[in-house]
């Protein structure tokens, strides 16, 4: 079974701390993406990766950026957490870019 | 921008009762996949639907994609207390996914 892990469940930050979102998969997936999920939004793109040290914004990169050293790790940053970043973040992998992903079990952030 | 939108936004049924939810988009999609989220999990993939006029069955659960490509729908005959959860739909414009806003439903037993 594809894994996809996140480093935490649950996250409180304070306004304009930097904040890493780690995110690991365990099955080769070349491509891999950072979520956010929001109320009545769905989920929408932030970055993604589609190989090593390659990344591309998504429809919301504004205040967040990416690292992606090694195929496996996949990590979001926030530079300066703002309250509105408090949201569900949520990390998926996928084999291709038109293939089905696989979601970790989510960060859900809380910027105070 | 481009936008999949899903309606209803929620919708409760008694359980034994059918549930549709619909997915449009306003461009083309090269293909759709619809994902299922239980209530504090994570979403989790379901089918993918690639042909003009696709229709696709698992179970109780049947699945179209519109001849234009740019409309789905999912239908749940006789939903049980298991179907709760929020469905998304998610087309593919270029190379990238667009999820929809996500249909929340409840089964009242």
């Amino acid at each position: 079974d594809v894994k996809v892990t996140q480093s935490s469940r649950y996250l409180v930050k304070r306004t304009g701390e930097k904040v890493f979102l780690e995110c690991v998969q365990d099955m080769d997936h070349e491509n891999m993406f950072w979520y956010r999920q929001d109320p009545g939004l769905g989920l929408r793109l932030i970055y993604f990766s589609y190989d090593v040290k390659m990344k591309e914004k998504g429809d919301i990169p504004e205040g967040y950026s990416v690292s992606r050293e090694k195929k496996e790790r996949f990590s979001l940053i926030l530079e300066s957490a703002s309250t509105n970043q408090t949201s569900m973040y949520l990390c998926a992998s996928s084999k291709d870019y038109s293939y089905e992903q696989y979601f970790g079990p989510g960060t859900r952030l809380t910027v105070t | 921008g481009q936008q999949v939108m899903q309606i209803p936004q929620y919708q409760h049924v008694q359980e034994g009762e059918d549930f549709t939810t619909y997915c449009n988009s306003s461009t083309t999609l090269s293909n759709i996949q619809w994902y299922k989220q239980r209530p504090g999990g994570h979403p989790v993939f379901l089918i993918q639907l690639v042909k003009s006029g696709e229709v696709k069955k698992q179970k109780r659960l049947t699945f179209q994609f519109g001849e234009a490509k740019k409309n789905s729908s999912l239908h749940i005959t006789a939903t049980q207390t298991t179907d709760v959860g929020t469905y998304f739909c998610a087309g593919l414009v270029t190379y990238k996914y667009i999820f929809g806003t996500g249909t929340r439903l409840k089964v009242l037993a």
